[in-house]
């Protein structure tokens, strides 16, 4: 079985550009889940799809980004326009009941110049 | 203060050695405390998870939570040096479960 894949690895992007981040979660799983760690902090909780609903989107820094999860399955989240502080790396994680282990992916890593 | 906070480390031990790693938390609505291991450019993978207090011991790991201090543990006995790798501390409160995770220490385990 597939585990948590993101899209790209790596990203590096100019100030004021737009960037697409991509999660595909494990076939099955409703709950799908954005975090980010911005160097030296803590992994920080953004959102959580339930199916193509947000359930929660707290963590969501401000209105730079957007995630979406068009049919249940896949999740994206762009930033646009970005700004330095944006970097970092950008998890997705997912599962099938939310009071079951969540799986993580890679992380995509964003560099913001 | 922050929710959960973990000393970064770097932690170094010899091979073979018991690692006491350990964390504290604030928020006395946490339930559910997880530690997750992550290896380099890797995404963390949940390695231990234990409801409210006491202990639960897995293999070489033991993870140990007193909610009365607000403390949390996880041992390792005999570490390898695969043992290596950033080990995050990350409760959950019973609504959501999402996990508020910790800085993370680093643990190094040389041969």
């Amino acid at each position: 079985e597939a585990g948590v894949t993101q899209f790209p690895s790596h990203s590096v992007i100019e100030k004021g550009q737009t960037v697409t981040l991509r999660c595909d979660p494990i076939s099955g799983h409703d709950n799908l889940y954005w975090y980010r760690r911005v160097m030296g902090k803590e992994i920080k909780f953004l959102l959580h799809f339930v199916k193509e609903s947000k359930q929660d989107e707290s963590g969501m820094p401000n209105n730079r980004f957007l995630a979406e999860r068009t049919g249940g399955t896949y999740s994206t989240l762009k930033v646009q326009p970005a700004e330095l502080e944006d970097s970092g790396v950008y998890f997705c994680a997912s599962n099938r009941g939310s009071n079951t282990e969540a799986f993580f992916g890679q992380g995509t890593r964003l560099t913001v110049v | 203060q922050k929710e959960v906070e973990q000393d970064p480390g770097p932690l170094s031990v010899p091979e073979g050695a018991i690692v006491s790693l350990n964390c504290t938390y604030s928020n006395s609505a946490f339930q559910y405390f997880m530690w997750y291991r992550q290896y380099s450019r890797k995404g963390p993978e949940l390695l231990m998870y234990t409801y409210s207090s006491g202990n639960k011991e897995d293999g070489r790991f033991t993870a140990q939570v007193d909610k009365s201090s607000k403390y949390i543990s996880l041992f390792i006995r005999d570490s390898q040096p695969s043992d290596s790798a950033t080990y995050l501390c990350a409760p959950a409160s019973g609504g959501s479960y999402i996990p508020t995770f910790g800085r993370g220490t680093s643990l190094i385990v040389h041969p």
